[in-house]
């Protein structure tokens, strides 16, 4: 167990619709990041946040938004759902942000099954 | 967190024997290189980083080398074995984006 944890870890859904994936950091873990990983394209990295706010941004479509709340757990909602939005979907948490250390090290929830069709 | 299905090369070891992952990455400013594993039904761990002003880092079984000339970075794993068999994926980490931007990945399968 890596101390992130993501719920749901399998989704199935249909196209149009909207869901809400969520995630508790690891205890201390002030970041939250959140990758997307399908067949095609590997790890691809949708946004990070850092104590609440919003730190970096990545290839995340409009479609898709996130939040982190005062508990520091985020959400990612996916909305207006296509096919190709069929994917893992990450979650990682870190101690700090804006650099990187050893001790800034990523650590990887089990991830969400994501399945549109 | 399965990895299985993803479209990526395989390397096939024989256990006991080393095994040798490349990556080649992109951006010349990245200030640390990561890698990590991938094993069926989890997230990425990590394994081992180095920072870029360094050519090799040693960890247990394991040695990551960094050729910044050609933009080159390999993980070694001594005397493979079957626990090793995952998908290997490099990470650089640029300080002025604040992000971490995984490779392709590596599938490693280990064979008795």
């Amino acid at each position: 167990d890596s101390g992130v944890t993501q719920t749901p870890k399998h989704l199935i859904t249909a196209t149009g619709q909207r869901v809400t994936l969520r995630c508790s950091p690891r205890s201390g873990d002030l970041s939250v990041y959140w990758y997307q990983q399908s067949l095609d394209q590997g790890l691809q990295f949708l946004i990070q946040y850092y104590n609440g706010e919003e730190r970096a941004k990545g290839n995340i479509l409009e479609r898709f938004s996130a939040q982190q709340f005062p508990d520091l757990h985020s959400e990612l909602n996916l909305s207006s759902l296509e096919l190709g939005d069929s994917a893992l979907y990450f979650c990682a948490s870190s101690v700090a942000t804006g650099g990187y250390s050893g001790a800034n090290v990523l650590t990887f929830g089990a991830g969400s099954r994501l399945t549109v069709l | 967190g399965e990895s299985v299905g993803l479209h990526l090369p395989t390397l096939s070891v024989q256990e006991g024997d080393n095994s040798i992952i490349n990556c080649a990455y992109s951006n010349s400013a990245s200030d640390y290189f990561i890698w990590y594993k991938q094993e069926s039904g989890k997230g990425p761990q990590f394994i081992i980083d180095i920072r870029s002003n360094m050519d090799k880092r040693q960890g247990q079984r394991v040695t990551v080398l960094l050729n910044k000339t050609v933009k080159h970075l390999s993980l070694q794993i001594a005397a493979t074995q079957p626990g090793d068999s995952a998908v290997y994926f490099c990470a650089e980490f640029t300080g002025t984006a604040s992000k971490l931007t995984f490779g392709t990945g590596t599938r490693l399968q280990v064979t008795l």
